[in-house]
């Protein structure tokens, strides 16, 4: 258990659907993450949230969409996705004034694509 | 931009040490942290260099020389749960034009402990 809960932990969606993922943190963060890891590819920053700003990287489409309605959820609405988005989808959460490289991560929701 | 590079494979056997290595290239540097992840888990953090040297934390050892833009993760005694990925990752500038400082991340070393 790492304090931060992430569900569903497996969901399979056709690409017409329209699906979210949720994550809740339970430390107290005021720093939220969603990054995508794909089978041996580096961890992909998608999207922050802190109390100093949100963080969009830009190479993410916009068939995902962010909301963070308040300091411990953390939601991913997806909609017309695509195979290639078919990955694991990982939460995290920090302090944002901490500086040890520390990020405390659920255990992901296994998106899978058809 | 951020890259890193290390490993895709270390096998080791059970009580040997083994190094994961980790170069990187980054516009704005202020440390390098190490995760754990196991099949099916969470990654967990494992430590954190902001300056040169060894930071010592139980079997395990991260180093980092920031000259070289290199750093290494360290585990002996090996046992058989170590058997997990290892990530490195540069804690820079990232995505963001602002302040905030992100975590990339490299693609991660597979260790395998064989008994």
């Amino acid at each position: 258990e790492t304090g931060v809960t992430q569900t569903p932990r497996h969901l399979v969606m056709g690409m017409t659907n329209k699906k979210s993922l949720k994550c809740e943190q339970h430390l107290g963060h005021n720093a939220m993450y969603w990054y995508k890891q794909s089978a041996k590819k580096p961890l992909e920053l998608m999207f922050v949230y802190s109390l100093e700003e949100r963080v969009e990287n830009n190479s993410v489409p916009s068939r995902f969409s962010p909301e963070c309605p308040n300091s411990s959820h953390l939601f991913l609405h997806l909609h017309t996705l695509q195979p290639e988005d078919s990955a694991l989808y990982l939460c995290a959460s920090k302090y944002s004034t901490t500086n040890t490289g520390e990020l405390f991560f659920g255990e992901g929701s296994r998106l899978t694509v058809l | 931009g951020q890259s890193l590079e290390q490993p895709s494979e270390v096998t080791a056997v059970e009580g040997a040490i083994v190094q994961i290595n980790c170069t990187y290239q980054t516009s704005g540097f202020y440390g390098l942290s190490w995760y754990q992840q196991h099949d099916g888990g969470a990654p967990t953090f494992l430590s954190y260099n902001a300056l040169d040297g060894l930071e010592e934390t139980g079997r395990f050892s991260s180093f980092l020389s920031r000259s070289d833009s290199y750093g290494y993760l360290l585990l002996q005694e090996l046992q058989m749960k170590d058997s997990a990925s290892y990530f490195c990752a540069v804690r820079g500038r990232g995505i963001s034009s602002g302040s905030a400082r992100q975590l990339t991340f490299g693609s991660g070393t597979q260790l395998t402990v064989l008994p």
